[in-house]
């Protein structure tokens, strides 16, 4: 069965500080991984993907298959990265093409 | 920037009534889907649509619900009869690939309310 896991529901860090979101996945095969950001208000948006192995906005995540993570880093946050983040995975074998996402982390970077 | 519309964004109905959800996808996308979330629950699959037809569904698109384009242009997910468990919000998305990691782009939702 696909399983995205965000043990943290709540995160709160002071500006400057590091960050890291976790994201725990299950899935028998090779999943593609995602981190989807929700600003108040506003639409989920994709912030990357693990095939592109991106940096967005000082993002980074690195898919480690030996412990099935996807955590999401960023050395110095920002005020502005309080939001919602989502870990998704997309299976690649079935043809299916859904998402499955974990429950989100709520991020809160203090002043 | 292109973007996925969604109409209206808060719609409130009486339990039992039918509500259609509009969307209006990006006009190049050929993949479209419909996703929801209870409050305080994860983002759910519910359903995705290409060629005008369903490629996938979850156990959750049940026959209650259905969905068409019927024009081209916008994407309807339609609830036959609410039920109170319905309640959550919905959102819509477009890709222009069918695989998840040509990303995808969705909507700001609408938030059903089922009384």
């Amino acid at each position: 069965a696909q399983r995205v896991t965000q043990p943290e529901k709540l995160l709160s860090v002071f500006k400057g500080a590091p960050v890291e979101l976790k994201c725990n996945y299950s899935y028998s095969g090779s999943p593609e991984l995602f981190w989807y950001v929700q600003y108040s208000r506003q639409r989920l948006q994709l912030l990357l993907r693990h095939i592109s192995r991106e940096s967005i906005k000082g993002f980074t995540a690195d898919l480690n298959k030996g412990e099935t993570s996807f955590h999401l880093k960023k050395p110095f946050a920002q005020e502005e990265d309080s939001a919602m983040y989502y870990c998704a995975l997309s299976g690649t074998q079935g043809g299916s093409e859904k998402l499955v996402f974990g429950k989100g982390t709520k991020l809160t970077v203090n002043p | 920037e292109p973007e996925v519309t969604q109409t209206p964004s808060h719609q409130v109905t009486q339990m039992g009534q039918e509500v259609i959800l509009r969307c209006v996808p990006i006009s190049n996308h050929l993949y479209f889907y419909w996703y929801r979330q209870i409050l305080g629950q994860k983002v759910e699959f519910l359903v995705s649509f290409y060629n005008n037809e369903i490629s996938e569904k979850s156990e959750i698109f049940d026959d209650q619900f259905s969905v068409e384009r019927p024009d081209g242009s916008n994407f309807t997910l339609k609830i036959r009869s609410t039920k109170l468990e319905d309640s959550a919000m919905y959102f819509c998305a477009s890709a222009r690939g069918r695989r998840a990691s040509y990303g995808y782009t969705f909507g700001s939702g609408t938030r059903l309310t089922v009384v």
